[in-house]
This record gives C-alpha cells, structure tokens and sequence, in this order.
C-alpha cells in the first residue's frame, strides 16, 4: 500500500520569500504520479503541480516548482516569492500507476505567508 | 465547465440519526472519489468508483456507510447510524480517470454529529 508522510504540520513564510514544503513517500510501483495540491480555508482542493515518476525533470508551474528525488522517494514543493494569496494547506498525493488509479494523501502542511 | 457540485454544504444531525449526502461530478468523468477529511488531517480515501463500478472501498466502514453511483454520473454517500467520529468533511472529487488525470475536488460536505 501507498503511504505519503508530510513531517511539517505548520510553516511560515515572510511574503516575496521562498519556502519548501517536503514529502516523503512509499510505494512498490514503479510507475506512478505525484502531486501536490492546495486547499485554501475556502476548502476546495486545487492542484498545484504534478511530476510523472518515469520523468527526471522536475516539473515547474510559474512560482511552484519540485524536487523530486525517485531513489529516495522524496517530493519537496518549492514556492518562490510567496505571496499572501498561497497561505492554504497544502498536500502531497502519491497517484497510484496501477490499474485502480488510487490517490492516496498526506496530512498536510499548513502553510501561512506573513505580510 | 461547471466543477464539482455537492449538497449540502452543511449538515447537523444527532448521533444514531441517518444522513445523505450528494456529488455530481463533472460531465464525462468516468471515476469518482469520495474522501472523509478530519479536522487537521488529510483526506483518506472512502470509495472510488470507475464509471458506475466500485474499484476501492477497503476503507469504507460498511456497517454504518453505503455509497452508489447512479448510472454512471451522480453518486450519493449514506451513513446510518451516524457516530460522533464521522464529524468530518467529506469530499467528493471526480477525474476522467486515465492515467495521471488529475481529480477536481467539490466543495465539501462539513458533517458535525452531536
């Protein structure tokens, strides 16, 4: 089974300044998808970012970017000049490659940009 | 494109009283997630559905939680009887179900049970 462990309930951010959200992962696939996703206190889920296993670039979307380390099953979420509009929770997702398509979710990290 | 819709937004019952919820997933979506969302933690996965086919409800506490999806396209999620533990919010999300898709969530369902 898929596990996805974020080990940082809560981070802050002064605005302008670049954080990394990390995140960690298990799975026996070999083939899958990551992704990250962003729920304001409005509480719809939006999707941030998304990296393809079998891809070695790491994906980029305008500020949000990825570190994504395969052998050590690591995702990391980059936000550069952080702005008051990304404070939301954020979570990492491990998309299974299998035939079930199952998308398993961290615990989220609780992200506040400061004025 | 219309999003995800689910009704109601908000919902209080008493413990042991039944409830229903509701989730029209957006049009030509072949799969639909229900998630169950605690306070402070992460969605954990209820029910996935591929077209109008359960694929995964191994978390899914049988006892007390039904779930179908109606030809295809709605679905609708039942607890009976509530406990005060299912104070949560349940999502509903929907993909077109290929590989790596990405799933549109709805708003939520917030569930307080007293």
């Amino acid at each position: 089974a898929q596990t996805v462990t974020q080990s940082q309930p809560e981070m802050s951010v002064q605005e302008a300044e670049t954080v990394t959200l990390s995140c960690t992962y298990d799975t026996s696939e070999n083939n899958y998808y990551l992704f990250w996703y962003k729920q304001p206190p409005s509480r719809q889920m939006i999707l941030v970012i998304r990296q393809e296993a079998y891809k070695q670039q790491n994906a980029t979307e305008n500020r949000f970017s990825v570190n994504f380390q395969k052998a050590a099953k690591s995702f990391s979420l980059k936000i550069s000049d952080s702005q008051l509009g990304d404070t939301a929770m954020y979570f990492c997702a491990h998309y299974s490659g299998g035939s079930n398509y199952k998308l398993t979710f961290g615990k989220g990290t609780l992200l506040t940009v400061n004025p | 494109e219309a999003g995800v819709a689910q009704s109601p937004r908000y919902k209080i019952i008493e413990k042991r009283q039944s409830v229903a919820f509701w989730c029209n997933p957006i049009s030509g979506h072949a799969t639909l997630y229900w998630y169950q969302q605690i306070l402070g933690q992460g969605p954990k996965l209820l029910i996935q559905f591929q077209n109008n086919g359960v694929v995964d409800d191994s978390q899914l506490p049988k006892d007390r939680f039904s779930a179908e999806r109606l030809k295809g396209v709605d679905s609708t999620l039942k607890i009976q009887p509530a406990k005060l533990e299912d104070s949560a919010v349940y999502l509903c999300a929907s993909s077109f179900g290929g590989y790596g898709t990405e799933a549109f969530f709805g708003q939520g369902t917030r569930l307080t049970v007293v």
